[in-house]
């Protein structure tokens, strides 16, 4: 079965610090995604990407840096953290762009103080 | 542009009753359509999808969703809910590239016992 893993589940940083969002899959899928979702808006992309070494940007991409580093690894990072970046932030992969069936991670709840 | 609307933030329904979850979408193109579920403290995951043909689908767990051409609309409905049905319903529009998703702001059902 499809396979995405979230670390951590649950995160809390001050404004300002530095934070890693990690995800891995075990599809073998070429495509990675970084969502954020927050209340009246449903999901928003911040980045995504089409294999190792691929970066793509998405619709909510201001504060945020993604590196893809193999096809499994997919991190999404946040150097100088603010509190509108406190959200639920989600990883998928799928095998193609907007046509496949996406498989999401569990999420991680990022708080920044 | 493209633009997914669900207009019903939350509905309550009794268990044993139907449902019926409403979607509107917007775009020129050939639309893929795709309704996913969110259970509490999980990630988002697939019901049903719709590219051609019949328009109506049949999904996971006894949802089904009818295709609308001439009213831009992608409605989900089941015959009798169960208690475990109580979740958060995404509305999701791909365009015809294959490139760009676009989610709705989701709609929150709880079912009564």
């Amino acid at each position: 079965e499809a396979a995405v893993t979230q670390s951590p589940r649950n995160k809390v940083t001050v404004t300002g610090g530095n934070v890693t969002l990690s995800c891995r899959q075990t599809n073998s899928h070429n495509y990675m995604y970084w969502y954020r979702q927050d209340t009246g808006h449903g999901l928003r992309l911040i980045h995504y990407s089409y294999g190792a070494g691929n970066l793509q940007i998405g619709d909510v991409p201001d504060g945020y840096k993604a590196t893809r580093t193999t096809q499994e690894d997919f991190f999404l990072l946040l150097e100088l953290a603010s509190p509108s970046q406190t959200s639920l932030y989600f990883c998928a992969s799928s095998a193609s762009r907007g046509r496949d069936e996406q498989y999401f991670g569990p999420g991680t709840r990022l708080t920044v103080l | 542009a493209q633009s997914v609307t669900q207009p019903d933030a939350r509905v309550t329904v009794s268990e044993g009753a139907s449902l019926q979850l409403r979607c509107k979408y917007s775009y020129s193109g050939t639309p893929y359509l795709f309704w996913y579920v969110q259970y509490p403290r999980q990630g988002l995951q697939l019901l049903l999808k719709y590219y051609s043909g019949d328009p109506v689908v049949q999904g996971v767990n006894g949802f089904e969703a009818e295709f609308s051409k001439s009213n831009s609309s992608f409605h989900l409905r089941k015959a009798s809910v169960h208690w475990s049905d109580s979740a958060v319903y995404f509305c999701v529009l791909g365009n015809s590239a294959g490139n760009k998703l676009t989610f709705g702001i989701g709609t929150r059902v709880l079912v009564r016992p």
